[in-house]
C-alpha cells in the first residue's frame, strides 16, 4: 500500500464544474503539498499545508491532520486546469509522492 | 525572478553515449534534488545535495552520478545511457534548516531521448 494515496486517478469534468481531489497519507509528516503538472511540463507548487485551509484564486486546499486527509478543490473549472495534480508529503528532506490525479476539463 | 533553470530542455543521445544535464538556481537554496520521471509515473528521487553533502538513494543505479561545484549549479551525469533511461529529469531546490526540508521548487525538466 502506498504511503500517499490519491483519488480519483482520473477525472473528467465539464467547464464550470466544482472539482474535488482527495489525498490520504499513512505516515507522520511535517507538511503536505499540492502540485500541478501540465503534459510534458515541469511541476508547479500550488499549496504547502501543515494545518487548516488555504485559498488561491479558484483553488482551495484543506488538511485534517487527525484524519491524515487533504482535499484540493477547484471552483468554476476551466479547460486550462487540465493537468495532473499530485499530492506529496514531506518527511525530513524528502517528498513522498502520491500517484497523481489526471484531470481533464472539457469546454 | 528567482528560479530554477534546466538545460537543455530536450536532449537526444545515443545508447551508451555519456550525457550531462544541467541545473542552476538563483534562489540560493542549500538543497538540490534530481528526480527521474517516466510517463504517467510519480517523480523518483535519484539523489540530493544538502549543502555539499551528497545523498544517494539506495536504488539509484551506479550509471547515474552528480556534481555540485557550487551553491547555484548541479549536474546529472549519465555515464552509459540505456533505452530505459529515457525519461523526464527534474531538478528541484529547497531551503532547509535544522534537517527539516522547506518547500521544493522545480525546474521545467529535461526530456531525455535515447536512440
Amino acid at each position: 500500500k502506498n504511503e500517499v494515496e490519491q483519488s480519483p486517478q482520473n477525472l473528467t469534468a465539464q467547464e464550470g464544474e466544482f472539482i474535488t481531489i482527495n489525498c490520504s497519507y499513512s505516515v507522520g509528516i511535517s507538511a503536505l503539498h499540492w502540485l500541478q503538472q501540465h503534459p510534458g511540463g515541469g511541476i508547479v507548487s500550488l499549496f504547502m499545508l501543515s494545518s487548516g485551509k488555504k485559498k488561491h484564486g479558484r483553488l482551495i486546499a484543506t488538511i485534517n491532520i487527525q484524519e491524515k486527509h487533504s482535499s484540493l478543490h477547484i471552483t468554476a473549472s476551466h479547460p486550462r486546469d487540465s493537468a495532473v495534480y499530485i499530492c506529496a508529503v514531506t518527511r525530513t528532506y524528502k517528498y513522498i509522492f502520491g500517484t497523481g490525479t489526471r484531470l481533464k476539463v472539457l469546454a | 525572478d528567482a528560479m530554477v533553470i534546466q538545460n537543455p530542455r530536450y536532449q537526444v543521445t545515443q545508447f551508451g553515449k555519456p550525457v550531462t544535464l544541467s541545473c542552476s538556481q538563483t534562489l540560493n537554496h542549500n538543497v538540490m534534488y534530481w528526480y527521474q520521471q517516466k510517463s504517467s509515473q510519480a517523480p523518483k528521487l535519484l539523489f540530493h545535495y544538502y549543502d555539499k553533502d551528497f545523498n544517494n538513494e539506495a536504488d539509484t543505479p551506479d550509471n547515474f552520478q552528480s556534481r555540485r561545484p557550487n551553491t547555484s549549479f548541479c549536474f546529472l551525469d549519465i555515464r552509459s545511457p540505456g533505452l530505459g533511461d529515457a525519461a523526464m529529469y527534474l531538478c528541484a531546490t529547497s531551503r532547509s534548516t535544522s534537517g527539516r526540508a522547506g518547500e521544493q521548487f522545480f525546474g521545467p525538466g529535461t526530456r531525455l531521448t535515447v536512440l
